[in-house]
């Protein structure tokens, strides 16, 4: 049984350009959410998306979009880069609106924008 | 909102004794999850332990186990026997299952275990 996959692993970009994020949930699981940690910080939630929509965000700009896939697999978009945007980039999947259910992460994607 | 906090941001332990993380939380809610997440240097988030906050007893999970205090709102994680591969990142996580189940982490704590 494959857990959470990320594509690429590390990624470098310039200020400007965009970037897309991919993610592969573990088996079984329909919800996908993206988390940003920067270098020594806890990860903080960007969105979460079910059904193939947005059903929450948190205190992310407009520049980061997303979406999902009738597979359940999930992109993150993120425009216009910023230097401040350099992070590990997680996906962490579960099972649709099971608050108890433990999320399962990703191994990440090292986003560096120079 | 919901915040968590990790007073602690660097722990040592000598191999095989025993180290407490803490945690402490901020919430209005009555119902709620905690989590406890292991990050080696591999990057990868791991769970280490839950405790659901409608439950009394504390979780454990072989050498690991918490001290869930609901009223004063804390949630320290026991390591017991420490071995060299608990070595990591602890973070502290809030789940809100009135939130769409937004997780939020503490900072983090960096563990280190000397031979």
């Amino acid at each position: 049984d494959a857990g959470v996959t990320q594509s690429p692993t590390h990624l470098i970009k310039t200020r400007g350009q965009q970037v897309t994020l991919r993610c592969s949930p573990k088996s079984g699981h329909d919800t996908v959410s993206w988390y940003q940690q920067a270098l020594g910080q806890g990860p903080q939630f960007i969105f979460q998306y079910y059904e193939e929509e947005e059903r929450q965000r948190g205190n992310f700009p407009d520049r980061f979009s997303g979406h999902q896939f009738p597979n359940y697999s999930s992109e993150l978009n993120v425009n216009a880069l910023l230097l401040g945007d350099s992070a590990l980039y997680l996906c962490a999947s579960s099972p649709r609106m099971k608050g108890w259910e433990t999320q399962y992460f990703g191994p990440g994607t090292r986003l560096l924008v120079l | 909102a919901q915040t968590v906090t990790q007073s602690q941001p660097e722990m040592s332990v000598q191999e095989a004794e025993t180290v407490t993380l803490s945690c402490t939380y901020d919430t209005s809610e009555s119902d709620y999850y905690l989590f406890w997440y292991k990050q080696p240097p591999s990057r990868q988030m791991i769970l280490v332990i839950r405790q659901e906050a409608y439950k009394q007893q504390n979780a454990t999970e072989n050498r690991f186990s918490v001290n869930f205090q609901k009223a004063a709102k804390s949630f320290s994680l026991k390591i017991s026997d420490s071995q060299l591969g608990d070595a990591a990142m602890y973070f502290c996580a809030y789940r809100s299952p009135n939130n769409n189940n937004d997780m939020r982490f503490g900072a983090g704590t960096r563990l280190t275990v000397k031979p």
